[in-house]
């Protein structure tokens, strides 16, 4: 699976848009960007995921660049709550399976 | 719906005892992961379980860890001998297909294991 690269930090005012970058230089035609996110002593929680097209949820939306190789998560509106190590993840589709490789993340801190 | 489970939450045991972790996967999901994350230190893969096929043990650290998993379902990690550097949170996670097309593992809320 590719490689990401993400900040190690970020810091957002609550009520304000998050943009939380991912580079996946290396990314190949059938692999998937997928975030996930960890709040403190929780399990990682699935927020999204895409392959080509932009993508939205009720949670956030997703931006992947034409050729692919970066993307940028987008929390709308930022609230306290959503403070947590934020995670970009490629992954291969098909019949290739298994684990996900997780990187050290982006810290995302939301302040008042 | 449930999500994935895991028992117990929180475990502590003195160093050379034997330790069973437990994860009750989504219902109807055919794939289970096994992860652990040692303190302030990112996820770790350590076994993958899909349906009848013989299982991922690629990430086990060594011989004193095993798993299985039971009916498709249930899963048990085993850890033998307890060290201090297993100490750590033993995560599981749980999806429908195991890898055909876009596959989103969700996860349970782990099991925080400390070896005295």
């Amino acid at each position: 699976d590719a490689k990401t690269t993400q900040p190690p930090s970020m810091d957002c005012a609550e009520g304000r848009a998050a943009n939380l970058p991912c580079n996946h230089s290396t990314i190949s035609g059938n692999e998937y960007v997928y975030w996930y996110r960890q709040i403190h002593s929780q399990g990682p929680q699935y927020i999204i995921h895409g392959l080509k097209n932009n993508e939205t949820n009720e949670m956030a939306s997703l931006i992947i660049t034409e050729d692919r190789k970066s993307s940028t998560l987008i929390l709308p509106h930022a609230t306290l709550r959503d403070t947590a190590v934020y995670y970009c993840i490629v992954r291969s589709g098909g019949t290739s399976y298994g684990k996900l490789t997780f990187g050290q993340g982006t810290i995302l801190t939301v302040h008042p | 719906g449930a999500g994935v489970s895991q028992s117990p939450s929180n475990k502590v045991t003195e160093k050379g005892k034997d330790v069973e972790l437990r994860c009750d996967p989504i219902s109807g999901h055919t794939a289970l992961y096994w992860y652990r994350q040692s303190l302030g230190q990112g996820l770790e893969f350590l076994i993958y379980f899909q349906g009848n096929s013989a299982p991922d043990k690629s990430g086990l650290p060594s011989d004193r860890f095993s798993a299985e998993r039971t009916g498709g379902s249930v899963s048990t990690l085993t850890i033998q001998r307890t060290q201090q550097e297993d100490s750590a949170v033993y995560l599981c996670a749980s999806s429908f297909s195991g890898g055909v097309g876009a596959d989103t593992q969700y996860f349970g809320p782990g099991t925080r294991l400390t070896v005295l």
